[in-house]
């Protein structure tokens, strides 16, 4: 089954910039979509169609891509982005894949 | 402001059934399509069910195909998880959500409703 890899973990100093990728070989032909989950809550968009960012979404969130692998940047990294992150998309057989999800820690 | 709240979660036993229910208002909920996602205890999300808003065409992940039925009553304003054979592997906290338009990213979710499949 097709599948998108996060790294599992990334850490960063507040201020700082976090980036987040997600792989996946069908990539190129699907729109990518970003989630932001924080500990006992549901997930929140946070970017849509590779580099929308929804209302209310500050605009240190920003999405990219090169070939088959996508990028959530937060860029001035503050405590309150501290929470797990996946990627999502869909494939060509009519289904949505979340990535494996990659958890943030500010320092 | 746009709200989707599920309810029908609970304890159930392997091979038993649960009907999974989501309220939706504060937008035209027929021209939405919608989706199931859950999450086991300490696990990612994983993508169950989707349905589109109009002619009701339904997707579902391997898993969970012929054992789990979605549906919506766009009169009600409501989607459902028809959860059948349940085995220890559907535990999870079940969201719902409102797609932006099929398989193009969820952009309102609920709060989930918690199921427990236990022996």
């Amino acid at each position: 089954s097709y599948e998108l890899t996060q790294p599992p973990s990334v850490s960063v100093s507040p201020g700082q910039t976090a980036r987040i990728t997600c792989s996946g070989d069908e990539l190129p032909n699907q729109f990518a979509y970003w989630y932001r989950q924080k500990p006992g809550q549901a997930p929140v968009l946070v970017i849509y169609k590779d580099i929308q960012r929804p209302s209310g979404i500050p605009e240190r969130f920003s999405g990219s891509r090169s070939g088959t692998t996508v990028t959530l940047t937060i860029s001035g990294v503050q405590a309150e982005d501290e929470a797990e992150y996946y990627c999502q998309s869909a494939d060509s057989r009519g289904a949505y894949v979340f990535g494996t999800g990659t958890k943030v820690t500010v320092l | 402001e746009v709200h989707l709240v599920e309810s029908g979660g609970g304890l159930v036993q392997p091979g038993g059934s649960l009907r999974l229910s989501c309220a939706a208002s504060g937008f035209t909920f027929s021209s939405y399509a919608m989706s199931w996602v859950r999450q086991a205890p300490g696990k990612g999300l994983e993508w169950v069910s989707s349905i589109s808003g109009s002619t009701g065409s339904t997707y579902y992940t391997d898993s969970v195909r012929g054992r789990f039925t979605i549906s919506r009553d766009n009169f009600k304003n409501t989607l459902y998880l028809q959860m059948n054979s349940l085995r220890a592997e559907d535990t999870a906290v079940y969201y719902c959500a409102k797609d932006q338009a099929l398989f193009n990213g969820m952009d309102v979710w609920g709060q989930g409703t918690t199921v427990t499949v236990f022996s």
